[in-house]
Parts: C-alpha cells; sequence; structure tokens
C-alpha cells in the first residue's frame, strides 16, 4: 500500500459527460501528479501541484482541469468526455522538498475510466 | 524535451533464470535521475530501483540490479532468479534532478511486459 488513495476505482460514463476523479496524498506530501495511462500514449504526465500551487503542466487537455485544495487532496475534473479519454488516471505524491529518496513518487492503484 | 526508449515490448523468461530489460534515454541535462517501476496486474505503480546520474556505482536492490551506462545513456534492469510474481510491465523513467524545488515530473518509456514463466 503506497498511502496514495484514489476514488473511484472504476469509472464508466458516456461521452459528453463530465467526471471528477479524486485523489488524497501520503500523509505529509506535499506534491500531487496526474498521470494517463491509455494503450496508444503510454504514461503520459498530466499536471503537478504543489501545497495548492499548479508548478507544471504536461500533455493535458483544455478540457481537462485539475486543483490541490488546503487538505492537499486533488481533482481532476474531465469534461465534454470523447472516446479516446477512456484510460487509466494515475495520482502520485511525493516529499516535495527533497528528503532521503529524492524523486521518490508513490502512485495510487489508479481510476480506470471507461467512455461509451 | 527528454525521451525515453524500451525496446523490448515483451520478454519472457524461465523461473530462477536471469533477464535483463533494455532502456537508452537522450536528454541534455547532466544532473538526473533515472528508474524502474513495475506494474503488476493490480495496475499499481510500484519503484523497484533508482540511479542518480552522478553516481557511478550501479544500484541494487536485493535480485534488481541496474546497468547504467551514462555516455551510452543506457538503464538496463537486470532481474536475477526471477520469480513468478515478478511478471509484470516494467517501465524505464526519467527525472531531471532539481536544485531544491519540487517539482519530480516523469517521463515514461513504454514499457516491457515481462512474463515469468514456471
Amino acid at each position: 500500500d503506497s498511502g496514495v488513495t484514489q476514488t473511484p476505482k472504476h469509472l464508466i460514463t458516456a461521452t459528453g459527460q463530465r467526471v471528477t476523479l479524486r485523489c488524497s496524498p501520503r500523509s505529509g506530501d506535499l506534491s500531487v501528479y496526474w498521470y494517463q495511462q491509455s494503450l496508444d500514449q503510454g504514461l503520459q504526465f498530466l499536471i503537478h501541484y504543489y501545497n495548492g500551487e499548479e508548478r507544471a503542466k504536461g500533455n493535458i487537455l483544455e478540457r481537462f482541469s485539475a486543483q490541490q485544495f488546503p487538505d492537499l487532496h486533488s481533482e481532476l475534473n474531465l469534461s465534454s468526455l470523447e472516446l479516446g479519454d477512456s484510460a487509466l488516471y494515475f495520482c502520485a505524491s511525493s516529499v516535495g522538498s527533497g528528503g532521503a529518496r529524492t524523486g521518490e513518487l508513490f502512485f495510487g492503484e489508479g481510476s480506470r475510466l471507461t467512455v461509451l | 524535451a527528454q525521451t525515453v526508449t524500451q525496446s523490448q515490448p515483451e520478454m519472457s523468461v524461465q523461473e530462477a533464470e536471469t533477464v535483463t530489460l533494455s532502456c537508452t534515454y537522450d536528454t541534455s541535462e547532466n544532473n538526473y535521475y533515472l528508474f524502474w517501476y513495475k506494474q503488476p496486474p493490480s495496475r499499481q505503480m510500484i519503484l523497484v530501483i533508482r540511479q542518480e546520474a552522478y553516481k557511478q556505482q550501479n544500484a541494487t536492490e536485493n535480485r534488481f540490479s541496474v546497468n547504467f551506462q551514462k555516455a551510452a545513456k543506457s538503464f538496463s534492469l537486470k532481474i536475477s532468479d526471477s520469480q513468478l510474481g515478478d511478471t509484470a510491465m516494467y517501465f524505464c523513467a526519467f527525472m531531471k534532478g532539481n536544485s531544491g524545488g519540487s517539482n519530480y515530473k516523469l517521463t515514461f518509456g513504454k514499457g516491457t511486459l515481462l512474463t515469468v514463466n514456471p
């Protein structure tokens, strides 16, 4: 158990809909990362938040948005869903300020999104 | 931009034998980290081993070891005494070093599916 919690584990929805994926990082971790894993694109970095502030953006579509709340949990919002958005969405967390194992990310179990 | 290439989409090995997974990367950075992550059927990403680019000594973690060739930009993973539980997708990943910030973005390869046969 990595200590990172993601909900829901599975989600099935229709095209055009909007969903919210939730992530609770490990206790004490300030950084939250979102990754998308699909068969054709592999693992792609979407966005990074550190202590409530957006720090880096990757290949995140404009239809997608994220935020990190004061309690450090994060939500990834996916809107106007398309078939191609079907993927496994991972959240990862890290200490965020160095430490004994700088650079180690702890991953949740992912949220499997299926768009029909 | 960094790229990570895993040229072996699938590999198989007999239980108790040794297998090596290949990874090459491209970067202009001098300070970086390299990782191997394992994704079993349970789908959770699990860190297997990490290597700091400034260290010449190859990292080892029990049955897992790496062959890090910085000049060649190569980072292979060797699994000794393979076990059935090693069956998983293995991802090579790159992370830029940072000077005290908090950005730990990983760039992943496409993965190698390893099957350990009894």
